[in-house]
C-alpha cells in the first residue's frame, strides 16, 4: 500500500487564524482525498483533490473555509481558513491503492482555542 | 438520511469468542463495501472490502454482503484484546471511490 504522511501531526491555533495541512504520498495518484473526524464521529469528506483541476467539494464545505492545493501526483495540501473552535478536528487525507482500496494518512489533530 | 448506519454499541465480546459487527446502507447503488478498524487517537486501517453477494475470509476476519437486503457484516473470529477499537463501515458508489462512512461501533473485547 502507498506511504501516505501528514504535517503537521497536531497543532493548536487561535481562533481567526489559518493552519495548512500537508499530506504527501510515495507513489503518483491521480486522487487524493481530505476528511474530517469531528471529535467522537466518523469521518465526513471535505473535498476531492485532482492534479491539474479544482478540488471537487462536498456539501457544506466550501473553497474559501478549505482551500486545497494539489501541484503535483504526490502532494496535497488542505487550509483551513479563519478557524473557530467548531473546526477542531483530526484532517486526514486518504489515497485509493489497488483497485477499490482507500488509505489513510496518520491524520492532523487540530484544536482550536 | 444517513446513508450507512451502524450500531455505535459500544459491543462487548468475551476473549476468544465471535464478535459480530453490523452495518445496513440505504443506497441501493452502493457497489463496494469497507471495514476500517481505529484504534483511539490512529487514522483508520483497512481491514477488508467485499463487492460480491456472500462472504469474504482474511484470517480471523469474514466480511459478508447481503445486496437484497442492503446488509453488510464483518466477523471477528478468536476475538483478541487488541481487537478492541472503533469499526467502520463504509460504501462508495460505482465509478465513484469517494467513501461514506458509519458512524462506527465501538468494540471492546473482555479478557
Amino acid at each position: 500500500s502507498a506511504v501516505i504522511s501528514q504535517k503537521p501531526s497536531r497543532d493548536i491555533c487561535q481562533r481567526g487564524t489559518s493552519l495548512t495541512i500537508q499530506c504527501q504520498v510515495d507513489s503518483q495518484v491521480t486522487m487524493m482525498f481530505w476528511y474530517r473526524q469531528q471529535p467522537g464521529q466518523s469521518l465526513t469528506l471535505i473535498a476531492t483533490a485532482n492534479q491539474g483541476s479544482e478540488a471537487t467539494y462536498e456539501s457544506g464545505f466550501v473553497i474559501d473555509k478549505f482551500p486545497i492545493s494539489r501541484p503535483n501526483l504526490t502532494f496535497s495540501t488542505l487550509t483551513v481558513s479563519n478557524m473557530s473552535p467548531e473546526d477542531s478536528s483530526i484532517y486526514l487525507c486518504s489515497v485509493p491503492d489497488r483497485v477499490n482500496e482507500q488509505f489513510f494518512g496518520p491524520g492532523t489533530r487540530l484544536t482550536v482555542l | 438520511q444517513k446513508e450507512v448506519e451502524q450500531n455505535s454499541g459500544p459491543l462487548s465480546v468475551p476473549e476468544g469468542a465471535i464478535a459480530s459487527l453490523n452495518c445496513t446502507y440505504s443506497d441501493r447503488g452502493s457497489q463496494s463495501f469497507f471495514w476500517y478498524r481505529q484504534y483511539s487517537g490512529k487514522s483508520p486501517e483497512l481491514i477488508m472490502f467485499i463487492y460480491s453477494n456472500g462472504d469474504k475470509e482474511d484470517g480471523r476476519f469474514t466480511a459478508q454482503l447481503n445486496k437484497a437486503s442492503q446488509y453488510v457484516s464483518l466477523l471477528i473470529r478468536d476475538s483478541q484484546p487488541s481487537d478492541s477499537a472503533t469499526y467502520l463501515c463504509a460504501a462508495t458508489n460505482f465509478g465513484n471511490e469517494k467513501l461514506t462512512f458509519g458512524t462506527g461501533t465501538r468494540l471492546t473485547i473482555i479478557p
